[in-house]
């Protein structure tokens, strides 16, 4: 069955630059939620899309941005890049208030 | 997180059965879940349970959920090397908030 997809799996940015981390939602899942998870620690909840539209926020710094596109996928934009954004990224899909399977992650590391 | 708590570590020997738990403070959780991380992995959905349930079994997984106390837990019987993971517990806290609320994480080592 198709999954989740990130990309890059992986990523190594510098300090005050830009990136952009792509998900791909499972096939007929029009909902995505972004989460953020510190090493260490537990994931929290960044923002979630439903039908293109933000339908929830949470702790994302002003410094991130996200959509959502007509084919549903979604995109993350992190400017200005901290150390503290290192963590792995994970995007999750659902069918509208159903439950969230989880990609694989993005993997970021800011020097 | 702060709103889901579990015990950090659980050793257990192969082949014995695990018992994660889980409490929960907001009484509004309207389903709850199991999800395991492998080192250097994502999220992978275990189980799941409604709130208006107080067990559900899946092969040789058993959750337990004590509404009154806000108490879930999730049984793995005859533990495998392959269960040494990380279990998070999540909860999301009603029918029009979907975003998951984890706690810490229980680290599940399992020994020869």
């Amino acid at each position: 069955a198709a999954g989740v997809i990130q990309s890059p799996r992986h990523l190594i940015k510098e300090k005050r630059e830009t990136a952009t981390l792509k998900c791909y939602p499972i096939p007929r899942h029009d909902t995505v939620y972004w989460y953020q998870q510190g090493p260490g620690q537990d994931p929290q909840f960044l923002i979630s899309f439903y039908e293109k539209m933000q339908s929830d926020k949470g702790s994302i710094p002003d410094r991130f941005s996200a959509q959502q596109f007509s084919d549903y996928h979604s995109e993350l934009n992190m400017s200005s890049l901290e150390l503290g954004d290192s963590a792995l990224y994970f995007c999750a899909s659902s069918g509208f208030g159903e439950t969230q399977y989880f990609g694989p992650g993005t993997r970021l590391l800011v020097l | 997180g702060e709103d889901v708590e579990q015990s950090l570590f659980l050793s257990v020997r192969e082949g014995d059965s695990s018992v994660i738990n889980c409490t929960y403070t907001d009484s509004s959780s309207t389903y709850l879940y199991w999800y395991k991380q492998e080192p250097g992995a994502g999220l992978q959905l275990l189980t799941y349970i409604f709130s208006n349930m107080d067990m559900k079994q899946d092969q040789r997984l058993t959750v337990l959920l004590n509404k009154k106390d806000k108490h879930l837990s999730l049984r793995i019987a005859d533990t495998q090397t392959g269960d040494s993971a990380i279990y998070f517990c999540a909860e999301t806290l009603s029918l029009n908030d979907y975003k998951l609320s984890f706690g810490a994480g229980t680290t599940v080592t399992v020994r020869a």
